[in-house]
């Protein structure tokens, strides 16, 4: 049984770089999977930001193209997610995801809330 | 890339049937067979229910289902109950290899 677990800063000021880790366990990051990170903001829907491949292929929100970064990092068997030049917009509760065929879903992180404010 | 189309809110007495539609374009939902839908209770993480349309994951109840028909998915629960008040969102893969999901739909049980 695949488990994911989030870890990172909870509070990140404005115009600065959050980031966050999500372990996987019971599963190895090196399969035939991608790993993906979606967000949500309170009281709001989901948001996918972006996914990646042991190799290092990815893809990205075409709005936070831009300022996303993602990751991996097969010695620790995780992965990572950076996110430039915050505001308060990107206060979300941000999950990480395995990605089975073509965009679903199946295995999900508890979620981390992260609070921009200075 | 814009967010799929749910309605915001459905309603339905236990026992009944419902259904939540998501609509989108033929760069997404009419152009792959690769809509999902999750289940999300407050302060939880989304639960996978419906994959490629129409599959069901193991352990997830025979009353859900899916289908699509052009640039609109449904998820359909029969046999409404209780625990499936839930929020519920669609997602689909698009034509520039990205996920984009709908605005979710809140379902209460009368």
């Amino acid at each position: 049984q695949v488990q994911l677990q989030e870890s990172g800063p909870g509070l990140v000021k404005p115009s600065g770089t959050l980031s966050l880790t999500c372990a996987v366990s019971g599963g190895s990051i090196s399969s035939t999977d991608w790993w993906s990170w979606v967000r949500q903001p309170p009281g709001k829907g989901l948001e996918w930001i972006g996914e990646i491949y042991h190799s290092g292929s990815s893809n990205y929100n075409p709005s936070l193209k831009s300022r996303v970064t993602i990751s991996v990092d097969k010695s620790k068997n995780q992965f990572s997610l950076k996110l430039s030049s915050v505001t308060a917009a990107d206060t979300a509760v941000y999950y990480c995801a395995r990605v089975g065929m073509a965009g679903t879903f199946d295995y999900w992180g508890q979620g981390i809330l992260v609070t921009v404010s200075s | 890339q814009s967010a799929l189309t749910q309605p915001a809110s459905v309603s339905g007495s236990p026992g009944q049937s419902i259904t939540i539609s998501c609509t989108g374009t033929s760069s997404d939902v009419g152009g792959y067979n690769y809509v999902s839908w999750y289940q999300q209770f407050p302060g939880k993480a989304p639960k996978l229910m419906i994959y490629e349309v129409r599959n069901r994951p193991s352990g997830v109840s025979n009353r859900f289902s899916g289908s699509k028909s052009g640039n609109t998915a449904s998820l359909t629960i029969s046999g409404l109950q209780a625990e499936d008040e839930a929020d519920y969102y669609c997602s689909s893969y698009t034509s520039s290899t990205t996920v984009v999901f709908g605005g979710g739909t809140k379902l209460t049980v009368l």
